[in-house]
């Protein structure tokens, strides 16, 4: 059963960058699979950011693709989200998942960033 | 990018009842859509992909039919633990989007 495991700061700064990793346990990152991050903003909807291949190749959403960076650690079975230049409206909770067949069927249990001075 | 329009935005219904849950694309998904369930403070879960077919795990009373632009997600006798958020994703296209959701709440 593969577990997934958000993990980085709970405040960022405004203008500053937000930095995740998503710690993969129960199968090996490099297998198969896309591996994705979701946001939900306090009280909100889903957006999907993007999504990385094991091999490194990404799918981002338009509207924050000029601000995202996602890579994969194969060494540390982790994957990690990098969001700049963020502004108030880049508070939400983060989860990372699993994606089968572009279907989010694992997620981890999310964590809440703050964007405040 | 392909909108997702769900409805009604907030279900009251009671245990035991039938609940119906509607999502309509922008644009043709074809079968290429599915439903998520979220409880508060929880991940979302995956019940239906690929319009009709439950996830593993997911009990027989959760249902999904449409295809194209309307879809519809049944729970055929609501347990109390079905109170909650859902929501449908289309993997048709990217990006990848979500409906807004509905919330099923007790009545």
């Amino acid at each position: 059963q593969v577990q997934l495991q958000e993990s980085g700061p709970g405040l960022v700064k405004p203008s500053e960058t937000l930095s995740l990793t998503c710690s993969v346990s129960g199968y090996s990152i490099t297998s198969a699979y896309y591996w994705g991050w979701i946001r939900q903003p306090p009280g909100k909807g889903l957006e999907w950011i993007g999504s990385i291949y094991h091999s490194g190749s990404t799918d981002f959403n338009p509207s924050l693709k000029s601000r995202v960076t996602i890579s994969v650690d194969t060494s540390k079975n982790q994957f990690s989200l990098k969001l700049g230049s963020v502004t108030a409206a880049d508070t939400a909770t983060y989860y990372c998942a699993k994606l089968w067949g572009r279907w989010f069927d694992s997620w981890g249990q999310g964590t809440l960033v703050t964007v405040s001075s | 990018e392909i909108v997702l329009t769900q409805s009604p935005a907030t279900l009251s219904l009671s245990p035991g009842e039938r609940a119906t849950l509607s999502c309509r694309a922008s644009q043709s998904v074809s079968s290429y859509l599915a439903w998520y369930q979220q409880k508060a403070g929880q991940a979302p879960r995956l019940l239906v992909h690929d319009a009709s077919n439950r996830a593993t795990g997911i009990p027989a009373r959760f249902s999904g039919s449409g295809s194209g632009t309307d879809f519809t997600l049944t729970i055929s006798s609501l347990e109390p633990e079905d109170f909650a958020v859902y929501y449908c994703q289309q993997r048709s296209d990217w990006p990848l989007t979500f409906g807004g959701g509905t919330k099923v709440e007790i009545k």
